[in-house]
């Protein structure tokens, strides 16, 4: 286990469903990232927050919302997605925004 | 417009044998190149990384091949073994930047 857990594994959602994902990381970390990985497409980067401020925003769409209450923390919350969202969703945590990236096992999300 | 390039897509080896993978770049900025290993139903996990004042760096089995030159880098896998069969990533990122960039990813098959 790399020290950074994601809930759930597995989601089925309607398009007008809300849901979040959780993550949470055991390593002390300061970065915490998410990702979205799609068949045959590279991993995407979507969030990067850097000690709970949130530093990147890859022009996501605004029916992903992201919210780091703290830095072992980070949530994703979904709202009225569509089928092409259907994806694996990536938690990550580095110490340092410069540092290695640790990756959680993942979220399997599919948008009925 | 994908910023790591990366080939081939899939890729087939015999056990003992030794697998190739290769990305290529653009961005001169990028200064930090790692590879990542990821099993199915598992986050990527870093394998090995490395920076552009060496042109090799060997760790056990693998050994990352970099030409600054010609701006691209390769894993080499030496005694491939049925347990390396996964999906690796190449990736690529800025000094300053926060995204690490991936390649598409390749698909190893080590068959016994």
């Amino acid at each position: 286990e790399t020290g950074v857990t994601q809930t759930p594994r597995h989601l089925v959602m309607g398009m007008t469903n809300k849901k979040s994902l959780k993550c949470e990381q055991h390593l002390g970390h300061n970065a915490m990232y998410w990702y979205k990985q799609s068949a045959k497409k590279p991993l995407e980067l979507m969030f990067v927050y850097n000690f709970k401020e949130q530093t990147e925003n890859n022009s996501v769409p605004s029916r992903f919302s992201p919210e780091c209450p703290n830095s072992s923390h980070l949530f994703l919350h979904l709202h009225t997605l569509q089928p092409e969202d259907s994806a694996l969703y990536l938690c990550a945590s580095s110490q340092d925004w410069k540092e290695t990236q640790y990756f959680g096992p993942g979220t399997r999300l599919l948008v009925l | 417009q994908q910023q790591v390039k990366q080939s081939p897509q899939s890729l087939i080896v015999q056990k003992g044998g030794i697998s190739i993978i290769n990305c290529a770049y653009e961005n001169t900025a990028f200064d930090y190149f790692p590879w990542y290993q990821q099993f199915p139903g598992k986050g990527p996990a870093l394998l090995i990384a490395i920076r552009p004042d060496v042109s090799e760096k060997k760790e056990g089995r693998f050994t990352i091949s970099f030409n600054k030159s010609a701006k691209q880098f390769s894993l080499h896998i030496m005694d491939s073994q049925p347990g390396d069969s996964a999906t690796y990533f190449c990736a690529a990122s800025e000094k300053s930047g926060y995204a690490l960039n991936f390649g598409k990813g390749t698909s190893l098959l080590v068959t016994p």
